[in-house]
This record gives structure tokens, C-alpha cells and sequence, in this order.
């Protein structure tokens, strides 16, 4: 069975700095996605950024990279300089199978990162 | 272009009644995912319509069904609700065909007394 876990059940870190969110994942699948979500306050979950199972490069989005290690099965979040808006929930998530398996994610129980001016 | 849209947003029920969540896509999206948030579960799966068919379904009593239309609108039922439904219920839209990002909508917060 597929199970993600985020260990850090809070965080603090100083803005401007950078922070690492940890995820590790469980899959005996060779094809799997891996996400990240952030859900601020008001409850809409925002996607940050996509790795593939497959890519060979580590993904990035602006101030978002992920740290990709297969063989320890994990995608740590890495946010670059932070800011007092980067304060919410993160949730990593995993799917199945590449785009055309359907929307199955499972996610992990988040972290809450907490960014001090 | 227009996000997901879900409706309503909040919603109080008594225990033993039936709700129904709307949610309306991305245009061109053909895929919308149903979640539910507890602060006990975290996130689970309900379920996934594509094209009208339920093409994933996650580990949920049968008091949770849902349906999609031509038009994309999935709507979500939970009949003979229970305390421990109180959630907020988040659906998700993507194309559905080799895409990898979901979009979010704002959820639907339900509490039943």
C-alpha cells in the first residue's frame, strides 16, 4: 500500500532564510508522482510543485525545489528565502502511475510551518 | 480563467439527514476528485469522476456517493449523516488525461449537531 509521512508536525523559521520540509514515501509501484500542496488558513489547497517517478532532474518552481532521493524514497520540499505569506499547512501527496491514472493522491499529515519576521 | 468553484461553502446539518456538495470544474477539465479534511484523518480520497464514470473510489461507506454530468458539475451525497462527518470537503478538477497538476477548490465546510 502507498503511504506518505511528514515527520515534522510544525516548523519555525526565520524569514528571508531558507527551510526543508520532510516527506518520505512507501510504494512498491515503479511509476508514482509526487506533490506538493500548500493550504493556507482559508482552506484552499495550492499546488507548489510536481516530480515524477521517472524525471531524472530535481523539479523546481520559483522559490520551490524538491529534493528528490529514490533509493531513500524521499521528496523533501525546500523553500528558498522565505516570507511571512509562506506561513500554512504543507502536505506532500502521492499518485500512482504517471497523469492518465486518475486523481487518487495520498497524502501525508502535513507539516505547519510557522515563518517569524 | 475561472477556478473551482464549490458550493456552498458552509453548511450545518443534524445528525440522520442527507447532504448534497456541488462542484463545478475548470472549464475543459474533465476529472474532478472528491476529499474529505479532518483534523483526525487528515486527508483521504473519496472518490475520482472522469467523463461521467467513477474511475477511482477510496475506502468509504456506501453512505457516500456522488455523480458526475455532461457538463463536468460533480455533485457529492452523504446520506444519513453522522457526527463524525463534520469535515471540510475539498474536490479537486484536472484535465484528467496526462496532466499532473489538480486544482483546488475553496471546499465545503460541513458541520452536523
Amino acid at each position: 500500500a502507498q503511504k506518505i509521512t511528514q515527520t515534522q508536525p510544525g516548523m519555525f523559521v526565520q524569514e528571508k532564510e531558507a527551510v526543508t520540509l520532510d516527506c518520505t514515501y512507501d510504494t512498491s509501484d515503479p511509476s508514482y508522482g509526487l506533490f506538493w500542496y500548500k493550504q493556507p488558513s482559508s482552506g484552499e489547497m495550492i499546488f507548489l510543485i510536481y516530480q515524477g517517478s521517472y524525471d531524472q532532474q530535481n523539479a523546481t518552481e520559483g522559490r520551490y525545489s524538491l529534493n528528490f532521493q529514490k533509493a531513500r524514497k524521499s521528496a523533501n520540499l525546500v523553500i528558498s528565502a522565505s516570507q511571512l505569506g509562506d506561513s500554512a499547512m504543507y502536505f506532500c501527496a502521492m499518485r500512482k502511475g504517471g497523469g492518465n491514472q486518475g486523481g487518487k493522491l495520498i497524502f501525508g499529515q502535513g507539516t505547519e510551518l510557522s515563518v517569524k519576521p | 480563467k475561472a477556478g473551482v468553484t464549490q458550493t456552498p461553502r458552509y453548511l450545518i446539518k443534524t445528525r440522520g439527514q442527507q447532504v448534497t456538495l456541488s462542484c463545478s470544474p475548470i472549464s475543459g477539465h474533465r476529472s474532478v476528485s472528491w476529499y474529505q479534511q479532518t483534523p483526525g484523518q487528515g486527508l483521504q480520497f473519496l472518490f475520482e469522476y472522469f467523463s461521467e464514470t467513477q474511475r477511482n473510489k477510496g475506502n468509504f461507506p456506501g453512505r457516500f456517493s456522488g455523480r458526475q454530468f455532461s457538463n463536468s458539475r460533480s455533485e457529492m451525497n452523504v446520506s444519513t449523516l453522522e457526527l463524525g462527518d463534520s469535515a471540510l470537503y475539498l474536490c479537486a478538477s484536472s484535465s484528467g488525461t496526462g496532466a499532473n497538476e489538480q486544482f483546488f477548490g475553496p471546499g465545503t465546510r460541513l458541520t452536523v449537531l
